[in-house]
């Protein structure tokens, strides 16, 4: 059973920190990695992705891959308020044209 | 460029009734993917479709459905609905296939009752 597993949080931080979130995966053959995020009652929208080893940064965010430890990462830099909501981690699975998702990190970033 | 759009926004169905959500991929993008999404289970995979055919299944029983016509749209079909297909279907198109930027349509959101 390919899994991703995210810790459901809430993760809590003060406006202006670095908010941390996690992500691992079972799958050893998963090759890119999503990050979405999803504000209550709405739809899940792409941040970044990530298909090598290290960090990828895009402005606030920077996205980290450890392919030996099956673990994935987003940094989220200067946290804002409107950051608040849901973030879900995905890999595509090897062979096909899926993606696996975790179950989200609830982020609350308060002012 | 438009996003993905998918219609109905909202339905309410009765239990033992079929439904056909549909979805418009963006512009040029030839891979459908729909999803179901639950508060206990999150977001889990239905089928992709790719210039009509359909490439992977996710683990859900016969009554889920769907196709891909040639302008690439998509419709999925669950018959015999039954309470517990109440949830969030999300559509997500991609050029390619999903190891590409992949993007959501709003969804639909289904109630059974």
């Amino acid at each position: 059973q390919k899994e991703v597993e995210q810790n459901s949080g809430p993760l809590s931080v003060p406006e202006g920190a670095i908010a941390s979130l996690n992500c691992t995966y079972s799958d050893r053959g998963s090759q890119s990695f999503f990050w979405y995020r999803q504000y209550s009652g709405k739809s899940p929208e792409l941040i970044m992705f990530i298909y090598s080893n290290g960090d990828k940064e895009d402005g606030r965010f920077t996205a980290q891959l450890n392919k030996a430890s099956q673990y994935v990462s987003l940094l989220i830099r200067d946290s804002q308020p409107s950051d608040s909501a849901t973030y879900l981690c995905a890999a595509m699975n090897s062979g096909y044209s899926t993606l696996t998702f975790g179950k989200g990190t609830m982020l609350l970033v308060s002012p | 460029k438009a996003g993905v759009t998918q219609t109905p926004r909202y339905l309410i169905k009765t239990r033992g009734q079929q439904v056909t959500l549909s979805c418009s991929p963006i512009s040029g993008h030839r891979s459908v993917s729909w999803y179901q999404q639950t508060p206990g289970q999150g977001l889990q995979f239905l089928f992709e479709y790719f210039s009509e055919t359909q490439r992977n299944k996710g683990n859900f029983p016969g009554r889920f459905s769907g196709r891909q016509f040639s302008n690439s749209r998509s419709e999925m079909n669950v018959s015999t609905l039954e309470l517990g297909d109440s949830a969030l279907y999300l559509c997500a198109s991609s050029e390619q296939d999903m190891g590409t930027e992949a993007f959501f349509g709003q969804g639909t959101r289904l109630t059974v009752v």
